[in-house]
């Protein structure tokens, strides 16, 4: 069983189209992520969850709309696509309390093209 | 956050041991030191965790001086499998801090037969 499960694994799309994203967790956590992996590979942190409520905005442009309808889903929206939006997408979840190391488990990724 | 700072690139071969530090000059009290490995097209993994001394698993050890100010990764007879990116993170993996981990350019280990 997957642990962390995105959708779409790959996305092509063309600049001004708006895409989602999908994330599930089966694992029970109660924080879940979206970071972005850019061709630097540097990955940086989008936004964070935790149980609905959203934690951790990191100035990501407002075309970006995170969407928790409950604590195993934590989708993506990005409005009016732009080339720089290219990148690899990943969802991750952990566990934070004192009884766990704060492992991220992450997703396998979603490649997004923007054209 | 505490930055880290590690090696852009390592070169080995198969069973080698190989020892990747990582500096975080600026790591505060709570933090903790956790490594993560990702392979391409996939999410970063776990590898460990620790706070100070040693500490070892299945499939690595983490080596943290008394200062704290760094921390090696040391991977035992590595495999071309083991070739990878290693990230080097820290912070405070319950009060916040955590949910704010940033993710440097990692190293990227090349295993040669």
């Amino acid at each position: 069983d997957t642990a962390v499960s995105q959708t779409p694994k790959y996305l092509v799309t063309q600049m001004g189209n708006d895409k989602s994203i999908k994330c599930e967790q089966n694992l029970g956590h109660d924080t879940m992520y979206w970071y972005k992996q850019d061709s630097k590979k540097f990955l940086k942190i989008m936004f964070s969850y935790n149980n609905k409520e959203l934690i951790i905005n990191e100035t990501v442009p407002n075309r970006f709309s995170p969407k928790s309808p409950d604590k195993a889903h934590l989708n993506l929206h990005i409005n009016s696509l732009e080339l720089g939006d290219s990148a690899v997408y990943f969802c991750a979840s952990s566990q934070r309390d004192n009884a766990n190391t704060g492992e991220l488990f992450f997703g396998e990724g979603s490649r997004l093209t923007v054209l | 956050l505490a930055k880290t700072t590690q090696p852009i690139s390592m070169d080995s071969y198969e069973g080698q041991e190989v020892n990747i530090t990582c500096s975080h000059n600026n790591i505060a009290t709570n933090d903790y030191i956790t490594w993560y490995q990702q392979f391409p097209s996939q999410g970063p993994r776990f590898i460990i965790q620790g706070y100070k001394t040693k500490v070892t698993n299945e499939v690595a050890s983490l080596f943290i001086p008394a200062d704290r100010k760094s921390s090696t990764l040391s991977l035992p007879r590595v495999s071309l499998s083991d070739t990878a990116v290693y990230y080097c993170l820290v912070g405070d993996r319950v009060s916040g801090g955590y949910n704010k981990l940033i993710f440097g350019a990692g190293t990227r280990l090349a295993v040669h037969p």
